[in-house]
Protein backbone atom coordinates (compact mmCIF):
# COMPACT_ATOMS: atom_id res chain seq x y z
CA UNK A 1 0.00 0.00 0.00
CA UNK A 2 1.81 3.06 -1.08
CA UNK A 3 1.64 6.18 1.20
CA UNK A 4 1.21 8.73 -1.62
CA UNK A 5 -2.26 8.01 -3.71
CA UNK A 6 -2.72 8.70 -7.15
CA UNK A 7 -5.94 7.94 -9.12
CA UNK A 8 -5.16 4.39 -10.89
CA UNK A 9 -6.09 5.73 -14.06
CA UNK A 10 -6.73 9.11 -16.13
CA UNK A 11 -7.94 9.73 -19.68
CA UNK A 12 -7.47 12.86 -22.46
CA UNK A 13 -8.17 12.68 -26.04
CA UNK A 14 -5.48 14.39 -27.92
CA UNK A 15 -4.92 18.08 -28.25
CA UNK A 16 -6.80 18.19 -24.58
CA UNK A 17 -4.36 19.39 -21.17
CA UNK A 18 -4.85 16.15 -18.64
CA UNK A 19 -4.07 16.48 -14.59
CA UNK A 20 -2.66 13.81 -12.58
CA UNK A 21 -2.99 14.27 -8.95
CA UNK A 22 -0.85 12.78 -5.94
CA UNK A 23 -1.86 13.39 -2.51
CA UNK A 24 0.23 12.99 0.41
CA UNK A 25 0.68 14.10 4.22
CA UNK A 26 2.95 16.59 5.68
CA UNK A 27 5.77 13.96 6.55
CA UNK A 28 6.32 13.75 3.03
CA UNK A 29 4.88 16.08 0.19
CA UNK A 30 4.08 18.90 2.87
CA UNK A 31 8.05 18.99 3.79
CA UNK A 32 9.61 17.75 0.13
CA UNK A 33 10.21 18.19 -3.14
CA UNK A 34 7.85 15.70 -5.53
CA UNK A 35 9.22 13.78 -8.23
CA UNK A 36 7.41 12.53 -11.37
CA UNK A 37 8.55 9.61 -13.52
CA UNK A 38 7.09 8.31 -16.95
CA UNK A 39 6.96 5.05 -17.85
CA UNK A 40 5.80 3.43 -21.36
CA UNK A 41 4.97 0.39 -22.29
CA UNK A 42 7.84 -2.37 -21.55
CA UNK A 43 10.56 0.61 -20.95
CA UNK A 44 12.61 1.45 -17.80
CA UNK A 45 11.02 4.80 -16.19
CA UNK A 46 12.08 8.27 -17.20
CA UNK A 47 12.18 11.26 -15.11
CA UNK A 48 9.58 13.69 -15.71
CA UNK A 49 10.08 16.50 -13.22
CA UNK A 50 12.20 16.83 -10.38
CA UNK A 51 11.80 19.19 -7.31
CA UNK A 52 8.39 19.29 -7.80
CA UNK A 53 8.51 21.68 -11.24
CA UNK A 54 11.49 21.64 -12.76
CA UNK A 55 11.50 19.91 -16.23
CA UNK A 56 15.45 17.74 -16.55
CA UNK A 57 16.60 18.58 -20.50
CA UNK A 58 15.01 17.05 -23.36
CA UNK A 59 11.47 17.14 -21.62
CA UNK A 60 8.85 18.78 -23.52
CA UNK A 61 7.63 21.62 -21.74
CA UNK A 62 3.90 20.47 -22.04
CA UNK A 63 4.54 18.85 -19.11
CA UNK A 64 4.68 21.06 -15.69
CA UNK A 65 4.26 19.54 -12.17
CA UNK A 66 3.12 22.00 -9.16
CA UNK A 67 3.15 20.95 -5.53
CA UNK A 68 -0.05 22.72 -2.52
CA UNK A 69 0.33 21.53 0.80
CA UNK A 70 0.50 18.00 1.15
CA UNK A 71 -0.59 17.48 -2.75
CA UNK A 72 1.10 17.95 -5.96
CA UNK A 73 0.20 17.63 -9.92
CA UNK A 74 1.53 16.59 -13.27
CA UNK A 75 0.16 17.98 -15.78
CA UNK A 76 0.40 17.63 -19.63
CA UNK A 77 -0.60 19.90 -22.43
CA UNK A 78 -1.29 19.32 -25.90
CA UNK A 79 -1.64 15.65 -25.24
CA UNK A 80 -0.06 12.73 -27.90
CA UNK A 81 -0.52 9.48 -28.10
CA UNK A 82 2.81 8.62 -27.24
CA UNK A 83 2.10 9.86 -23.68
CA UNK A 84 0.07 7.55 -23.16
CA UNK A 85 2.21 5.46 -19.73
CA UNK A 86 2.41 4.98 -16.25
CA UNK A 87 3.42 8.09 -14.42
CA UNK A 88 4.41 8.08 -11.08
CA UNK A 89 5.59 10.64 -8.06
CA UNK A 90 7.99 10.29 -5.44
CA UNK A 91 8.67 11.78 -2.27
CA UNK A 92 11.00 11.39 0.39
CA UNK A 93 9.09 10.70 3.84
CA UNK A 94 10.17 11.58 7.29
CA UNK A 95 8.33 8.93 9.12
CA UNK A 96 9.63 5.95 7.32
CA UNK A 97 13.18 7.56 6.17
CA UNK A 98 12.75 6.20 2.97
CA UNK A 99 11.85 7.74 -0.56
CA UNK A 100 7.85 6.42 -1.42
CA UNK A 101 6.34 6.24 -4.63
CA UNK A 102 2.73 6.71 -6.09
CA UNK A 103 0.61 3.68 -7.34
CA UNK A 104 0.86 5.02 -10.19
CA UNK A 105 -1.59 6.11 -12.83
CA UNK A 106 -1.95 4.23 -15.89
CA UNK A 107 -2.98 7.33 -18.78
CA UNK A 108 -4.86 6.36 -21.16
CA UNK A 109 -5.37 8.66 -24.96
CA UNK A 110 -8.42 8.07 -26.42
CA UNK B 1 24.40 11.42 -19.37
CA UNK B 2 25.31 8.00 -18.49
CA UNK B 3 24.38 4.75 -20.35
CA UNK B 4 23.73 2.12 -17.93
CA UNK B 5 23.65 -1.42 -18.65
CA UNK B 6 22.44 -4.31 -16.05
CA UNK B 7 23.02 -7.25 -15.71
CA UNK B 8 23.45 -10.72 -13.51
CA UNK B 9 19.67 -11.00 -12.59
CA UNK B 10 17.84 -14.48 -13.28
CA UNK B 11 16.06 -17.63 -10.76
CA UNK B 12 17.40 -18.19 -7.22
CA UNK B 13 15.80 -19.75 -4.25
CA UNK B 14 14.41 -18.74 -1.29
CA UNK B 15 17.00 -17.94 0.99
CA UNK B 16 19.75 -17.83 -1.81
CA UNK B 17 22.14 -15.08 -3.08
CA UNK B 18 22.13 -12.87 -6.21
CA UNK B 19 24.54 -9.92 -7.04
CA UNK B 20 23.83 -7.76 -9.82
CA UNK B 21 25.68 -5.51 -11.74
CA UNK B 22 25.03 -2.08 -13.85
CA UNK B 23 28.01 -1.06 -16.00
CA UNK B 24 28.40 2.33 -16.61
CA UNK B 25 29.93 3.85 -19.93
CA UNK B 26 31.82 7.19 -19.85
CA UNK B 27 34.12 8.65 -17.59
CA UNK B 28 31.63 10.48 -15.42
CA UNK B 29 30.24 7.70 -13.35
CA UNK B 30 32.65 8.75 -10.74
CA UNK B 31 30.93 11.97 -10.31
CA UNK B 32 27.17 10.14 -9.69
CA UNK B 33 25.85 9.09 -6.79
CA UNK B 34 23.69 6.40 -8.07
CA UNK B 35 20.65 3.89 -6.70
CA UNK B 36 18.88 1.00 -7.09
CA UNK B 37 14.73 0.72 -7.43
CA UNK B 38 12.74 -2.51 -7.98
CA UNK B 39 9.29 -3.10 -9.80
CA UNK B 40 7.51 -6.25 -8.62
CA UNK B 41 5.46 -7.70 -11.60
CA UNK B 42 2.52 -5.38 -12.67
CA UNK B 43 3.41 -3.51 -9.57
CA UNK B 44 4.54 0.02 -8.66
CA UNK B 45 8.58 1.25 -7.87
CA UNK B 46 10.14 1.09 -4.79
CA UNK B 47 13.49 1.98 -4.05
CA UNK B 48 15.72 -0.38 -2.99
CA UNK B 49 19.55 1.31 -2.27
CA UNK B 50 21.80 4.08 -2.86
CA UNK B 51 25.46 4.91 -2.51
CA UNK B 52 27.18 8.61 -2.62
CA UNK B 53 29.35 9.47 -5.83
CA UNK B 54 32.97 8.07 -3.79
CA UNK B 55 31.03 5.06 -2.01
CA UNK B 56 31.28 6.89 1.22
CA UNK B 57 27.57 6.48 2.34
CA UNK B 58 24.84 4.28 1.62
CA UNK B 59 21.42 4.26 2.18
CA UNK B 60 18.83 1.39 2.83
CA UNK B 61 15.38 1.20 3.31
CA UNK B 62 13.76 -0.82 5.83
CA UNK B 63 12.67 -3.55 4.04
CA UNK B 64 16.20 -4.64 2.65
CA UNK B 65 18.64 -3.01 5.17
CA UNK B 66 20.62 -6.01 6.34
CA UNK B 67 19.86 -7.97 3.04
CA UNK B 68 21.18 -6.39 0.77
CA UNK B 69 24.54 -4.03 0.04
CA UNK B 70 25.07 -1.62 -2.23
CA UNK B 71 28.70 -0.90 -3.22
CA UNK B 72 30.56 0.62 -6.42
CA UNK B 73 33.81 0.33 -7.89
CA UNK B 74 34.67 3.98 -10.00
CA UNK B 75 38.33 1.98 -11.52
CA UNK B 76 35.85 -0.11 -14.00
CA UNK B 77 32.37 2.59 -13.97
CA UNK B 78 30.44 -0.63 -12.18
CA UNK B 79 28.01 -0.40 -9.48
CA UNK B 80 27.08 -3.38 -7.45
CA UNK B 81 23.62 -5.18 -5.62
CA UNK B 82 24.28 -8.06 -3.40
CA UNK B 83 21.61 -9.76 -2.35
CA UNK B 84 21.37 -12.63 0.31
CA UNK B 85 18.17 -13.83 2.31
CA UNK B 86 16.41 -13.53 -0.68
CA UNK B 87 12.62 -13.64 -0.56
CA UNK B 88 10.25 -14.22 -2.87
CA UNK B 89 8.86 -10.79 -2.56
CA UNK B 90 12.19 -9.80 -3.66
CA UNK B 91 10.98 -10.72 -6.58
CA UNK B 92 11.45 -7.64 -9.80
CA UNK B 93 13.04 -6.08 -12.48
CA UNK B 94 16.01 -3.87 -10.77
CA UNK B 95 16.66 -0.93 -12.09
CA UNK B 96 20.07 0.75 -11.83
CA UNK B 97 19.82 4.87 -11.78
CA UNK B 98 22.29 7.96 -11.50
CA UNK B 99 20.18 9.75 -8.41
CA UNK B 100 20.10 13.13 -7.08
CA UNK B 101 20.07 14.40 -3.50
CA UNK B 102 17.04 16.03 -1.78
CA UNK B 103 16.57 14.98 1.82
CA UNK B 104 16.50 11.73 0.38
CA UNK B 105 18.16 9.81 -3.08
CA UNK B 106 15.58 9.54 -6.18
CA UNK B 107 16.65 8.11 -9.50
CA UNK B 108 17.27 11.08 -11.62
CA UNK B 109 18.36 11.32 -15.61
CA UNK B 110 20.33 7.82 -16.20
CA UNK B 111 18.52 4.80 -16.62
CA UNK B 112 19.31 1.22 -17.15
CA UNK B 113 16.89 -1.22 -19.05
CA UNK B 114 16.61 -3.73 -15.93
CA UNK B 115 17.17 -6.79 -14.92
CA UNK B 116 15.11 -9.53 -13.77
CA UNK B 117 15.35 -11.13 -10.48
CA UNK B 118 12.66 -14.32 -9.70
CA UNK B 119 12.67 -15.63 -6.18
CA UNK B 120 10.96 -18.74 -6.59
CA UNK B 121 11.86 -22.76 -5.34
Amino acid sequence: QSVLTQPPSASGTPGQRVTISCSGGSSDIGSHYVFWYQQLPGTAPRLLIYRSDQRPSGVPDRFSGSKSGTSASLAISGLRSEDEADYYCAAWDDSLGDVIFGGGTKLTVL
Amino acid sequence: EVQLLESGGGLVQPGGSLRLSCAASGSTFRTYAMTWVRQAPGKGLEWVSSISSSASTTYYPYSVKGRFSISRDNSKNTLFLQMNSLRAEDTAVYYCATAIYNSGWYPFDSWGQGTLVTVSS
